[in-house]
């Protein structure tokens, strides 16, 4: 069964500097992995995805994540962080074989200071 | 195009009532999922369906039940509630295939359960 770790639950960094946000998973066969951010008392919103392809992906808002196979990772990162970048930030996986069971990470909590 | 609507927002139960979570969407999508939101656990899935008339079970089904008669809705029940149950539901909807939106789960808003 697939899984997912994201091993910091708050990360803090200062407007301006860059960001990461960690991601580990656990997949049998090839990953689909995606971040999801959630705004206080909103639904979450995808901001990237990886299927194939490059490692390197680009989404939403100046985010972008990198895929590591040998290191099971798919980090988010962004080069100069916004206060209004503050959210709780989802990493989830699922198999290549099906089109069902997304899973989720436990969150981690991003808080930008102005 | 309203995307994922759940109703209601907001419930309160007593413990064993029942209950229905609502959940349409208007975008044709075929896979349809409720989640649930717990402090610390992140997301976890509930039950799901890939097409009308088909369902499975997520991670956590106990004390739930779904069915899907038509490719919009999604109902999710409550079948006696209990004070575990106590949580903020997600429903999500997507479609299968190769265009940069396939395979991306659209969010509702979301439903705040408090069993009493």
């Amino acid at each position: 069964a697939q899984s997912v770790a994201q091993p910091e639950d708050q990360v803090n960094v200062a407007e301006g500097n860059p960001l990461t946000v960690k991601c580990t998973y656990s997949v049998s066969g090839n990953p689909y992995l995606f971040w999801y951010v959630q705004y206080p008392n909103r639904g979450l919103q995808f901001l990237l995805k990886y299927i194939t392809g490059d490692n390197l992906v680009k989404g939403s808002y100046g985010f972008e994540a990198e895929f590591n196979k040998s290191q099971t990772s798919f980090h988010l990162k962004k080069p100069s962080a916004l206060v209004s970048d503050s959210a709780l930030y989802f990493c989830a996986v699922r198999d290549d074989t099906g089109f069902q069971k997304l899973v989720f990470g436990t969150g981690t909590r991003l808080l930008v200071s102005p | 195009n309203a995307g994922v609507t759940q109703t209601p927002k907001f419930q309160v139960l007593k413990t064993g009532q029942s209950m229905t979570l609502q959940c349409a969407q208007d975008m044709n999508h075929e896979y349809m999922s409720w989640y649930r939101q717990d402090p610390g656990m992140g997301l976890r899935l509930i039950h799901y369906s890939v097409g009308a008339g088909i369902t499975d079970q997520g991670e956590v089904p106990n004390g739930y039940n779904v069915s899907r008669s038509t490719t919009e809705d999604f109902p999710l029940r409550l079948l006696s509630a209990a004070p575990s149950q106590t949580s903020v539901y997600f429903c999500a909807s997507s479609y299968r295939g190769q265009s940069s939106g396939a395979n991306v789960l659209t969010f509702g808003a979301g439903s705040r359960l408090t069993v009493l």
